[in-house]
């Protein structure tokens, strides 16, 4: 049974880089996309990006340009960097394990973190 | 990108009724791509339906889903008190590849 667990820097100020791993454990790292999705207080979920074990990444296009996610694959880790964060990305940043065969659906996550961007 | 829009916001019901939870989508999506997810505060989102219709590992069969091309529809058959969560339809779109999520439904009771 994979279980995910999350951790990174809490509090950020405006400019900085946010950075987050999320580290699998119980189950196999490849043949599974890893993604990243967050929540701000109160609202909807956003997918924010994917990657493989072999380091392939699908990006929203709405934060591709300050979004980096990498992976570790010695320590069956995937890792994510938002730079010049602002307080819009003041959020709760959940860590899923994505299926994608037949079907595409996340079936694992994180208990997710809280991430908020104040001066 | 697709835009999925679910209805109602609110939904308010007693526990015994039965609850039915609208996800629509500005362009057709493939059924195989379309899933829904139940949160509940404090928590991580939890799968519940994956294919459209195929019930995830352990959930009850009091949940089912259906639809096809645009229109999409989550029930709850006889609503339990631990159902009473917000509940999210999600869609993976391949041109560009990603995934959107409704605005979610909020099933409080009544």
């Amino acid at each position: 049974q994979v279980q995910l667990q999350q951790w990174g820097a809490g509090l950020l100020k405006p400019s900085e880089t946010l950075s987050l791993t999320c580290a699998v454990y119980g189950g196999s790292f490849s043949g599974y996309y890893w993604s990243w999705i967050r929540q701000p207080p109160g609202k909807g979920l956003e997918w924010i990006g994917e990657i493989n074990h072999s380091g392939s990444t699908n990006y929203n296009p709405s934060l591709k340009s300050r979004v980096t996610i990498s992976v570790d694959t010695s320590k069956n880790q995937f890792s994510l960097k938002l730079s010049s964060v602002t307080a819009a990305d003041t959020a709760v940043y959940y860590c899923a394990k994505v299926l994608q065969a037949d079907y595409y659906y996340m079936d694992v996550w994180g208990k997710g973190t809280t991430v908020t961007v104040s001066s | 990108e697709i835009v999925l829009t679910q209805s109602p916001g609110t939904l308010s019901l007693s526990p015994g009724e039965r609850a039915t939870l609208s996800c629509r989508a500005s362009q057709s999506v493939s059924s195989s791509y379309l899933a829904w997810y139940q949160q509940k505060p404090g928590q991580a989102p939890r799968l519940l339906i994956y294919g459209a219709s195929s019930r995830a590992t352990g959930i009850p069969d009091r949940f089912s889903g259906s639809g096809s091309g645009t229109d999409f529809t989550l029930t709850i058959s006889r609503l339990e008190p631990e159902d009473f969560a917000v509940y999210y339809c999600q869609q993976y779109g391949s041109s560009p590849p990603g995934y959107t999520f409704g605005q979610g439904t909020k099933l409080e009771i009544k």
